[in-house]
């Protein structure tokens, strides 16, 4: 069974930073597209950006507001998936979701998400 | 102002049915795969339909979607109470190199 779990949100001050921190399991997971969605409180899905799996080198992309700022990175040993973010803004407060893209196949979308985990930028 | 535009609200009864829509453009809708997800009340989005019109195990055929040239549709048939969700599109975007998302249609089950 996919599982993915979300940590490390919580209240941050903004210019400040944090780590997020996804465990997956139930797959292979060196072998998958892994993303992260973020969704601000009331609002609709934003895409945060992508790590490719080992056949793409892992290349990462990100969306143009967090370029810059965050960073994505995973340990395929630990079957992990981070977001490190920097010089956090109000306007980055939002839940953020771990998602697999393409696990079930090429092109099937974000197939499995995990439960998502809020941050709050505020002094 | 997102990329993908959608109706921001949709609603109809038990039994009927119902489309949300989702305009695009040549870089988006016009070239790649659409995508669809549900999300319920207090809980993380889930795929209903990816490439277009294609379903994953376990959701109804009462969700069906299609697209044709910068726009994409998802079609709701029989509608039940616990269809009552957000609904969001979503594609690759070739000229920003991302993925875009629609900015959600709030379907209510009167």
């Amino acid at each position: 069974e996919v599982q993915l779990v979300e940590s490390g949100g919580g209240l941050v001050q903004p210019g400040g930073s944090l780590k997020l921190s996804c465990a997956a399991s139930g797959f292979t997971f060196s072998d998958h597209f892994m993303d992260w969605v973020r969704q601000a409180p009331g609002r609709g899905l934003e895409w945060v950006g992508r790590t490719a799996d080992t056949h793409n080198n892992y290349i990462t992309r990100y969306a143009a507001s967090v370029r810059g700022r965050f960073t994505i990175s995973r340990d395929n040993s630990e079957n992990s998936l981070y977001l490190q973010m920097n010089s956090l803004k109000s306007e980055d407060t939002a839940v953020y979701y771990c998602t697999t893209e393409g696990l079930t196949g090429r092109s099937n979308g974000f197939d499995f998400w995990g439960q998502g985990t809020l941050v709050t930028v505020s002094s | 102002q997102s990329v993908l535009t959608q109706p921001p609200s949709a609603s109809g009864t038990p039994g009927q049915s119902v489309t949300i829509s989702c305009s695009g453009s040549n870089s988006n809708i016009g070239r790649d795969y659409v995508y669809w997800y549900q999300q319920l009340p207090g809980t993380a989005p889930k795929l209903l339909i990816y490439k277009n019109d294609q379903r994953p195990s376990g959701v109804p055929d009462r969700f069906s979607g299609s697209k044709s040239g910068t726009s994409a549709s998802l079609a709701i048939s029989g509608l039940r109470s616990e269809d009552e969700a957000d609904y969001y599109c979503a594609v690759w975007d070739d000229s920003l190199s991302g993925w875009v998302f629609g900015g959600g249609t709030k379907l209510t089950v009167l």
